[in-house]
């Protein structure tokens, strides 16, 4: 079994200023998948980046990236000019890798809330 | 569809009552997946749909939560005889195929209340 652990249970940054939120994981699996989500107070669960363990180029969209170090299991979000609508609960979830095609559901850690200050 | 859709968005039902909550999976994905957001336990999986094979149960709290998918589409989670600690927000996901590298959907949820 695996599990996620998000260690800042809150965060308040300025607004435009750059932000990050920590993750760690832990698992016996060489191969799986990493997300960020966020979920606003509308609740809705929304994807924010994901990175392939396998790959070492840490993934990028937008104004989010991550820092991923696979050896110490780390898994950081980077929100670069923040904005008032970032504001919302930020999630890391794993997801193990399956070969052979195949999925079961996300382990997520707890949560991580952002407030951008305006 | 847009995305996915959760009906209903809020249930307020009695102790030992029973309960249905519904799913409309996007368009096409056939990997539907649910969830549970509680305050005490965090996110949890539930349970785990891909096309008409048999689901992933593993995660399901109790002989009490079961789940239906028709047609390969559209999903009901059933609570029967609901305790307060059932209490949570149910979400939905679903992906284009049953596989951990597709990225999973998520519907806004249904809040429950068991008074």
């Amino acid at each position: 079994a695996q599990t996620v652990t998000q260690s800042q249970p809150e965060m308040s940054v300025q607004e435009a200023e750059t932000v990050t939120l920590s993750c760690t994981y832990d698992t016996s699996e060489n191969n799986y998948y990493l997300f960020w989500y966020k979920q606003p107070p509308s609740r809705q669960m929304i994807l924010v980046i994901r990175q392939e363990a396998y790959k070492q180029q840490n993934a990028t969209e937008n104004r989010f990236s991550v820092n991923f170090q696979k050896a110490a299991k780390s898994f950081s979000l980077k929100i670069s000019d923040s904005q008032l609508g970032d504001t919302a609960m930020y999630f890391c979830a794993f997801m193990k890798r399956y070969s052979g095609g195949g999925a079961d559901g996300l382990t997520f850690g707890k949560g991580t809330h952002l407030i951008i200050q305006p | 569809g847009a995305g996915v859709s959760q009906s209903p968005s809020n249930k307020v039902t009695e102790k030992g009552k029973d309960v249905e909550l519904r799913c409309d999976p996007i368009s096409g994905h056939t990997a539907l997946y649910w969830y549970r957001q509680s305050l005490g336990q965090g996110l949890e999986f539930l349970i785990y749909f891909q096309g008409n094979s048999a689901p992933d149960k593993s995660g399901l709290p109790s002989d009490r939560f079961s789940a239906e998918r028709t047609g390969g589409s559209v999903s009901t989670l059933t609570i029967q005889r609901t305790q307060q600690e059932d209490s949570a927000v149910y979400l939905c996901a679903s992906s284009l195929a049953g596989q951990s590298k597709m990225a999973q959907y998520f519907g806004p949820g249904t809040r429950l209340l068991v008074l």
